[in-house]
């Protein structure tokens, strides 16, 4: 993998499914891995900064792992919720200097 | 401020007219970033500033594009000669570090050309 690659591009869930994205990326010459949540007229907002191997992070029902090793990390909802739709990103630094989003994950949920 | 703030929220030009946009960063953050979303399209990368660095311009589509930073801190993105095409929403980032700190957006400036 040379660049960010996201799946699934798109997912509509039911509220109350638990869901999860996965988002793959270089595994050599790591640097750190942010996701950002993108909602639809506003801009995007961070969710995490992960720069270990085997990080987890939570923030109430979102949560996130890192496998730096094998280049990817996993955002995980847990009881999907209407306000959760938006568009998932995960973003990566090549070398250390920029940051390269990788095209997202559209998510919907539907009541 | 407290947040990055973006001027003017919304820019309506006539093709081949020139336009500034215009990028206040949160105070000491040292990364600067500017995008573009153009409709139905994800975020592209434009320009990154980082400290003294030279900027990274390798994301700028046209040399119709140019950014600069002012003493480390405001940004400006110029368009010149606007073609259709340029109509998108450039959001403007800045954050502590070049690469572990957490991006933090502004409201971006949507650019339609007529």
């Amino acid at each position: 993998i040379l660049n960010v690659e996201q799946s699934p591009q798109s997912l509509h869930v039911q509220e109350g499914d638990s869901t999860n994205f996965t988002c793959s990326f270089p595994s050599s010459n790591f640097y750190a891995l942010h996701w950002y949540r993108w909602e639809t007229a506003k801009s995007p907002e961070a969710l995490f900064v992960m720069t270990l191997n085997g990080d987890e992070k939570k923030k109430g029902r979102i949560s996130a792992t890192l496998n730096t090793k094998e280049g990817y990390s996993y955002l995980y909802i847990k009881g999907s919720q209407p306000e959760d739709s938006a568009t998932y990103l995960c973003a990566f630094p090549p070398g250390g200097n920029k940051l390269t989003f990788g095209t997202g994950t559209q998510l919907k949920v539907e009541l | 401020g407290a947040g990055v703030s973006q001027s003017p929220s919304n820019k309506v030009t006539e093709k081949g007219k020139d336009v500034e946009l215009r990028c206040d960063p949160i105070s000491g953050h040292t990364a600067l970033y500017w995008y573009r979303q153009s409709l139905g399209q994800g975020l592209e990368f434009l320009i990154y500033f980082q400290g003294n660095s030279a900027p990274d311009k390798s994301g700028l589509p046209s040399d119709r594009f140019s950014a600069e930073r002012t003493g480390g801190s405001v940004s400006t993105l110029t368009i010149q000669r606007t073609q259709q095409e340029d109509s998108a929403v450039y959001l403007c980032a800045s954050s502590q570090g070049p690469n572990t700190g957490e991006l933090f957006f502004g409201e971006g400036s949507r650019l339609t050309v007529l």
